[in-house]
């Protein structure tokens, strides 16, 4: 059972919009930021979005991510089949003083 | 471009101890801010942080691993290291090492990735 909670999956067609959505406690999301991650099957995970909103270089800006309260969005805008891969949402936790993580969500598009 | 790559046995046996380490090129270990750590992911599951490290000394574990595990850094080298003690099946994994951003902020997040390694614990 992981602390933050995801969808197990989500769908859409190419070149639509989806969201995959993250949700904690006041322990974790509520008081720190959410950082997003990218796992293509096979592959280490890729950072894509840090500190709720923000970009590393070379994150395309169809990845975007919001917060609010104890609830975080990922969003994901004119999907390619290369999207195709398991998200993950992370953040501190100030009661656990540990790193927690969402159990992942595969993004099939179909 | 900052590049980690990890090494150690791929198979461990029960009750016996657990070592990886982390190369780092194309930066430096001791560079203010950065923190390394390590992240596993068993077998068709989620990620799980394990521990991280400062080249200054400070090390920070995962409370359900703590005592099981030592992070250590070897900055002459730019590796850092990882002993997981009295392994079982459930230590089965896919280890990877990553540069750890926001240690001590309000965000947390791993930016840059090692390819990762399997390691099995069976006899």
């Amino acid at each position: 059972q992981s602390v933050l909670t995801q969808p197990p999956s989500v769908s859409a067609a190419p070149g639509q919009k989806v969201t995959i959505s993250c949700s904690g406690r006041n322990s974790n999301l509520g008081i720190n930021g959410v950082s997003w991650y990218q796992q293509v099957p096979g592959t280490a995970p890729q950072l894509l979005i840090y500190d709720n909103n923000n970009r590393p270089s070379g994150i395309p800006d169809r990845f975007s991510g919001s917060k609010s309260g104890t609830s975080a969005t990922l969003g994901i805008s004119g999907l390619q089949t290369g999207d195709e891969a398991d998200y993950y949402c992370g953040a501190w936790d100030n009661s656990l003083s540990d790193v927690v993580f969402g159990g992942g969500t595969k993004l099939t598009v179909l | 471009q900052l590049q980690l790559q990890e090494s150690g046995p791929g198979l461990v046996k029960p009750s016996e101890t657990l070592s990886l380490t982390c190369t780092v090129s194309g930066g430096s270990l001791i560079t203010r801010s950065n923190y390394w750590g390590w992240v596993r992911q068993p077998p068709g599951k989620g990620l799980e942080w394990i521990a991280t490290i400062y080249y200054g000394g400070n090390t920070y574990y995962n409370p359900s691993l703590k005592g099981r595990v030592t992070i250590s850094a070897d900055t002459s080298k730019n590796q850092f290291s990882l002993e997981l003690n009295s392994v079982t099946a459930a230590d089965t994994a896919r280890y990877y090492c990553a540069r750890h951003r926001g240690v001590g902020a309000t965000w947390h997040a791993f930016d840059y990735w090692g390819q990762g390694t399997l390691v099995t614990v069976s006899s």
